[in-house]
């Protein structure tokens, strides 16, 4: 079984430049999730879907950050403009469905270097 | 609201070595108590859940985490490590309706040869 895929792996951009990240989860997999992690962190939850809407998005600054997942399927991740604190790993991750307590499957995630 | 804290950033032993990797946790809800394994240029892996049930749950590569209600602990063990446990070891908890996954900052486990 194939598991997350996420792209591209690195990025490098300048603050106020815009940024995009592409996941694509385990087939089948029914919850998306976006997690921002900061070095020396743990894993922040950005974003969940359930299918193609937005379950829970509290943590994520809408002001510069928007993901969708129009097909219920893969999703998109943008940042515009970025900051220097946004400099992070951006980690996807999917589960079966919400509502039990499913394992979350997470990709290799991308390493975003704002200068 | 939900919080855990992982009482170490780094912890180096040599290999054959027992090693504890400490876990505490503060939620108002009943909660479900996750260990995951983030390798080398790797994503994040489940090792050990406890949802319900006994309270000492396995992996199976060795590793042991027990549920303290008491002390709202689920500290990570493993009676001999080897190299290939070197990696950086995130407790996370979850609770409540939304089922939404709180981490801690991570331990590093160093094993040294």
């Amino acid at each position: 079984e194939a598991g997350v895929a996420q792209s591209p792996r690195y990025k490098i951009i300048e603050k106020r430049q815009s940024v995009a990240f592409w996941c694509n989860p385990i087939s089948g997999h029914a919850t998306l999730y976006w997690y921002q992690q900061i070095l020396g962190q743990g894993p922040k939850l950005l974003i969940q879907f359930q299918n193609n809407g937005v379950v829970d998005d509290s943590q994520l600054p809408k002001d510069r950050f928007s993901a969708e997942r129009l097909k219920g399927v893969d999703s998109t991740l943008k940042i515009q403009p970025a900051k220097l604190e946004d400099s992070a790993v951006y980690l996807c991750a999917s589960s079966p469905g919400a509502g039990t307590h499913n394992e979350q499957f997470f990709g290799p995630g991308t390493r975003l270097t704002v200068l | 609201a939900q919080s855990v804290t992982q009482l170490d950033s780094q912890v180096p032993v040599f290999e054959e070595a027992p090693v504890e990797l400490r876990c505490n946790y503060s939620s108002s809800v009943s909660v479900y108590l996750f260990w995951y394994v983030q390798y080398p240029n790797q994503g994040l892996q489940l090792l050990l859940k406890y949802l319900s049930g006994s309270t000492l749950v396995e992996s199976i590569n060795g590793f042991e985490a027990e549920f303290n209600k008491s002390q709202t602990s689920f500290h990570l063990r493993k009676p001999s490590v080897h190299i290939s446990d070197t990696a950086e070891y995130f407790c996370a908890v979850s609770g409540g309706s939304n089922y939404k996954l709180t981490f801690g900052k991570g331990t590093l486990l160093t094993v040294n040869p």
